[in-house]
């Protein structure tokens, strides 16, 4: 069975810092990967996905993720947070999801 | 346009008390799913319907939880003889390929 693990369980940032949110999965087979975020009171909705082609997507809010095929990886990044991107960020393939991180950017 | 509706937002019942939620996924979407999303512990799977297909119930962590989806449509988990332990966010999402959209879900609270 597929699993999705999220090392990184609360991250707190300055902002304009750099963000990396680490995201492995284990699923020997093409893959479809999410990451998803929810804001605070806020429904979960789609940040960016790969299903194929350029291995680095980009999603809203400036947020980028890189597949790394070998790594079983799909690490979510943005070079500079703000204050809005407070919230939990989720990786998910298919449609099993990992254990969610929680964002904090103080301004 | 509309997205998933889910009611009630909000539900507190005593224990052993049955409960309905119910989820309203977007028009024209085939796939509807059920999460719950307990503190710290992520989304966790509980139940897939995909058109008329047969459901996928692997994720239901008991028999006291069941769901159905009427005219592919509209669905209901229902919970029996709730326990503490069921207390959480229960989030229906649905699709018509990928991804998933959620609705906003519903926060069950077990007295």
């Amino acid at each position: 069975a597929q699993s999705v693990s999220q090392h990184n369980h609360h991250v707190i940032l300055s902002e304009a810092a750099s963000l990396e949110l680490g995201c492995n999965y284990s699923y020997g087979g093409t893959v479809n990967l999410f990451w998803y975020v929810q804001y605070p009171g806020q429904h979960l909705q789609l940040l960016l996905k790969y299903f194929s082609g350029d291995p680095l997507v980009k999603g809203i809010k400036g947020f980028e993720a890189e597949f790394i095929k070998s790594k079983f990886s799909f690490n979510l990044r943005k070079p500079s947070v703000q204050w809005s991107d407070t919230a939990e960020y989720f990786c998910a393939v298919f449609t099993y999801f990992g254990t969610g991180t929680s964002l904090t950017v103080i301004p | 346009g509309a997205g998933v509706s889910q009611s009630p937002s909000n539900k507190v019942t005593e224990k052993g008390k049955d409960v309905e939620l119910r989820c309203d996924p977007i028009s024209g979407h085939t796939a509807l799913y059920w999460y719950r999303q307990s503190l710290g512990q992520g989304l966790e799977f509980l139940i897939y319907f995909q058109g008329n297909s047969a459901p996928d119930k692997s994720g239901l962590p008991s028999d006291r939880f069941s769901a159905e989806r009427t005219g592919g449509s509209v669905s209901t988990l229902t919970i029996q003889r709730t326990q503490q332990e069921d207390s959480a966010v229960y989030l229906c999402a649905s699709s018509r390929n990928s991804p998933l959209h959620f609705g906003n879900g519903t926060r069950l609270t077990v007295t």
